[in-house]
């Protein structure tokens, strides 16, 4: 089955510089590849998801890059800020539309 | 209802019993899952339903059972609880159209 691995498991930078939070994948079938990000006590929400068809999407200072040859795909976010602190989780889903997660990545931006 | 709702909100629990946990949509969606959270492991999938009358085990779904009786309610069931199974339990439905699946705010069980 699916297997998602992702790193760093914690990432801390300072506000306003950038942070790149990797994922590789097992399934090579995988075609949807959605990032969630879930604040502390709170529900986890889609931040920006990229299928199999495209390989960067960009929405204001988030972006994610896909490499299907290399089986692995990466959030980028420009000019952290305090309130991007949170934990965020990739995840892959193929034809089953099951989605497997990632362990999570915990983000402390410093002001 | 907007949205996911899950019940209860927390529940402290002794080994042995048996427990629902409580999942209810109003968006119509056709799938529905269980999650697990623990800390280091993300979220795992426990059971799935793609559509009412059906169910589908995920990765951790020993020692829980599901039913999909209508769209709406995605109830998940532990017979006997223990201690492992202390976690908080989301419930999702995913937006066919998009396939962005939508979280429910959650349910912090402990188990005794």
């Amino acid at each position: 089955g699916e297997n998602v691995e992702q790193h760093p498991s914690t990432l801390s930078v300072q506000e306003g510089d950038s942070a790149v939070i990797k994922c590789t994948y097992s399934d090579s079938a995988s075609n949807y590849f959605p990032w969630y990000k879930q604040e502390l006590g709170k529900r986890p929400q889609l931040i920006i998801d990229i299928r199999s068809n495209v390989g960067e999407k960009k929405d204001q200072r988030i972006a994610v890059t896909l490499n299907k040859t290399a089986k692995h795909f990466s959030l980028h976010i420009t000019e952290t800020q305090p309130e991007d602190s949170a934990v965020y989780f990739c995840a892959a889903s193929g034809n089953t539309d099951k989605l497997i997660f990632g362990t999570g990545t915990r983000l402390q931006v410093f002001p | 209802i907007a949205g996911i709702t899950q019940a209860p909100t927390s529940q402290i629990l002794a080994a042995g019993r048996r427990m629902t946990l409580r999942c209810t949509q109003d968006m119509r969606h056709n799938a529905m899952y269980w999650y697990r959270q623990d800390l280091g492991l993300g979220l795992r999938l426990i059971h799935y339903s793609n559509t009412a009358g059906t169910t589908g085990k995920g990765e951790v779904p020993d020692g829980y059972s599901v039913s999909r009786a209508n769209t709406d309610d995605f109830p998940l069931t532990l017979a006997s609880a223990v201690p492992s199974q202390t976690s908080v339990y989301f419930c999702a439905s995913r937006q066919r159209s998009t396939g962005e699946q939508f979280f429910g705010p959650g349910t912090r069980l402990t188990v005794l």
